[in-house]
């Protein structure tokens, strides 16, 4: 039980277009999704925190505007890199909570952005 | 700010016994955890331990928790091949579902 599911596993893009990329609890509810981003060789950093059913909370130094996430569901966030630029190219992975303990935060596989 | 540091890497023979440690600075985290990611994958639960814990247990591995010294560390028993990937430690914000990850130690167990 408790698998999250990430869409697509990786994709490459040109500048300048916009990317979706899905995450989804697959077998329970998550009141709560997590967006982190990992460049290589590095660790994770939290971008954004959102619920179902409310605006997304901003780590200091994300740009909402370019990076948006809608939690629309208890099943499914969405993250979309809008304009995307070669340095958007990186790891992202989402998680999911089902709000009781953070011990039962899932993590998906990830999904690889590269960005031409 | 938080900060959450780790060695870079470890290297230890099959069979051997690995410890990766960990530094954390919010003394108001309630949880720690360690994650295992494998390459080009998301990351692994391997445990965790509540913030009034010294020691965890679980199959081969412990947790050592020194809150004065905010020190935390993992022993894993018998190291298999199986076990190298990058490990990651990670704290609770307080009472929120935040979580601060540590720099990543990369464990490479040889024959």
């Amino acid at each position: 039980g408790a698998v999250v599911s990430q869409h697509p596993s990786w994709v490459i893009c040109k500048s300048g277009t916009s990317v979706k990329i899905e995450c989804r609890s697959l077998d329970f509810q998550a009141t709560t999704m997590f967006w982190y981003r990992q460049f290589p060789k590095q660790s994770l950093m939290l971008m954004a925190t959102s619920n179902e059913g409310s605006k997304a909370t901003y780590e200091q130094g994300v740009e909402k505007d370019k990076f948006l996430i809608n939690h629309a569901s208890l099943t499914l966030s969405t993250l979309t890199v809008t304009s995307a630029h070669p340095e958007d190219s990186s790891f992202y992975i989402c998680s999911a909570s089902t709000g009781a303990r953070t011990y039962e935060q899932y993590f998906g596989p990830g999904t690889r952005l590269t960005v031409t | 700010g938080e900060d959450v540091e780790q060695s870079l890497f470890l290297s230890v023979r099959e069979g051997d016994s690995s410890v990766i440690n960990c530094t954390y600075t919010d003394s108001s985290s309630t949880y720690l955890y360690w994650y295992k990611q494998e390459p080009g994958a998301g990351l692994q639960l391997l445990t965790y331990i509540f913030s009034n814990m010294d020691m965890k247990q679980d199959q081969r591995l412990t947790v050592l928790l020194n809150k004065k010294d905010k020190h935390l560390s993992l022993r894993i028993a018998d190291t298999q091949t199986g076990d190298s990937a990058i490990y990651f430690c990670a704290e609770s914000m307080g009472n929120t579902d935040k979580l601060i990850f540590g720099t990543g130690t990369r464990l490479q167990v040889f024959p």
